[in-house]
């Protein structure tokens, strides 16, 4: 089983909408997460580090439920500049061991 | 600012060619990645060293090496190229405290052919 397992979506949705979508992580020990962005295979780029239970940008919440091993990113009044594809990352912090998900795929249309 | 260094960005190999692919970061980091990202599949990690000195096995270590040759440098060595092999290859480094998000390089898109 993977580390990390992400919705694969594609989600597609019109300017303005809300889209979330959900990662789950198998391993107990992980105790931070992160959201990456990441556009046409280029490097990915931080988007935002999850700390306790969640937190909030902008138009961008991450929420962290520790007993279901999930995070979850919401995304707010959508962009076409958000089109892109979102990585969910956790680190075990006793090894540094930092494990990506597949990816998940948004495409916000005009 | 040049942060995580990946060189070459481009290669084309034959099967059975062995390459080194070389990482760097000016940034003091103690942890270093190497990644591999194929279409559908996420970035897998193939080994990660939490600091110099040290390097573990991550999903997909088979048909690879590591060096973590000092706390700046951790390049990534096929021996015997396989097609299997061909993919977009990403470094990354990160400070070892538990919060600090990973920086990548621009990633080194090898083919094997």
């Amino acid at each position: 089983r993977k580390e990390v397992e992400q919705d694969p979506g594609p989600f597609n949705v019109p300017e303005g909408a809300t889209v979330a979508f959900n990662c789950t992580y198998s391993n107990s020990a992980s105790q931070s997460f992160f959201w990456y962005r990441q556009d046409c295979r280029k490097e990915p780029k931080l988007l935002m580090s999850v700390y306790s239970s969640g937190n909030e940008d902008g138009r961008f919440t991450a929420q962290l439920n520790r007993a279901s091993q999930y995070i979850s990113l919401l995304i707010r009044d959508s962009k076409l500049s958000d089109s892109a594809t979102y990585l969910c990352a956790s680190l075990v912090s006793n090894d540094y061991k930092l494990s990506f998900g597949a990816g998940t795929t948004v495409t916000v249309r005009a | 600012n040049a942060g995580v260094t990946q060189t070459p960005k481009f290669q084309v190999l034959k099967t059975g060619q062995s390459m080194t692919l070389q990482c760097a970061q000016d940034m003091n980091h103690n942890s270093m990645y190497w990644y591999r990202q194929d279409p559908g599949m996420g970035l897998r990690l193939i080994y990660y060293s939490a600091s110099e000195g040290t390097t573990d096995k991550g999903e997909v270590p088979n048909g690879y090496n590591v060096s973590r040759l000092n706390k700046r440098e951790f390049s990534l060595r096929l021996e015997s190229a396989a097609p299997s092999q061909t993919s977009v290859y990403f470094c990354a480094s990160r400070d070892g405290w538990v919060n600090t998000e990973a920086f990548f390089g621009q990633g080194t898109r090898l083919t094997v052919v």
